[in-house]
């Protein structure tokens, strides 16, 4: 158990529709990362958060939004769903981005757009 | 920005033998690079990484190796047991915990080990 916790683990949605991925990261952790993995893509970053701001954006489309709370859990947004959005989302957690400490994952939410 | 190519996309060896994944990036600026292992249904968990001022670093049956000047860098793992059976990621990036660009990522390699 690497501590970082995703809430769904599966998700199945039509097409058009809003989600929100839910992530808290291991204890004490500052920086969330996303990232998006798929079969043809593999593991994509998408945005990073570190103590509440946006600290680096990947490839990130423009209908996918993300924000850190005071509390440092973090949400990932995805609208106007389409078909190819369906994968697996990671979301990841470190101390902080420059510390080089290392980076956990967590197990995943499976996103099915139908 | 940065891109991985890692070698083979699968590879089944003998319990007992070694396993050689390979791994080129083309960021000369990276500094960074995590190997990371992920079972069926589980996220990846990192299991070595090294940082480009030193060529090599091993953790017990698990060894990297970094060649800076030719930006490839390899795992290797020894005595191979039928727990190391997943998919293997390497990574890279300018700096640890990923940078400005996050951690660019290799396509995996599923790693077999036939009893």
């Amino acid at each position: 158990d690497s501590g970082v916790t995703q809430t769904p683990k599966h998700l199945i949605t039509a097409t058009g529709q809003r989600v929100t991925l839910r992530c808290s990261p291991r204890s004490g952790d500052l920086s969330v990362y996303w990232y998006q993995q798929s079969l043809d893509q593999g593991l994509q970053f998408l945005i990073q958060y570190y103590n509440g701001e946006e600290r680096a954006k990947g490839n990130i489309l423009e209908r996918f939004s993300a924000q850190q709370f005071p509390d440092l859990h973090s949400e990932l947004n995805l609208s106007s769903l389409e078909l190819g959005d369906s994968a697996l989302y990671f979301c990841a957690s470190s101390v902080s981005a420059r510390s080089g400490n290392t980076i956990y994952f967590g197990e995943g939410s499976w996103l099915t757009v139908v | 920005g940065e891109n991985v190519e890692q070698h083979p996309s699968t590879l089944s060896v003998q319990e007992g033998d070694s396993a050689v994944i390979k791994c080129t990036y083309s960021d000369s600026a990276s500094n960074y690079f995590p190997w990371y292992k992920q079972e069926l249904g589980k996220g990846p968990q990192l299991i070595i990484d090294i940082r480009s001022n030193v060529g090599e670093k091993k953790d017990q049956r698990i060894a990297v190796t970094l060649n800076k000047t030719a930006k490839h860098f390899s795992l290797h793992i020894t005595e191979t047991q039928p727990e190391d059976s997943a998919v293997y990621f390497c990574a890279a990036s300018r700096e640890p915990g990923g940078g400005a660009d996050g951690l660019t990522f290799g396509k995996g390699t599923h790693l077999i080990i036939q009893p």
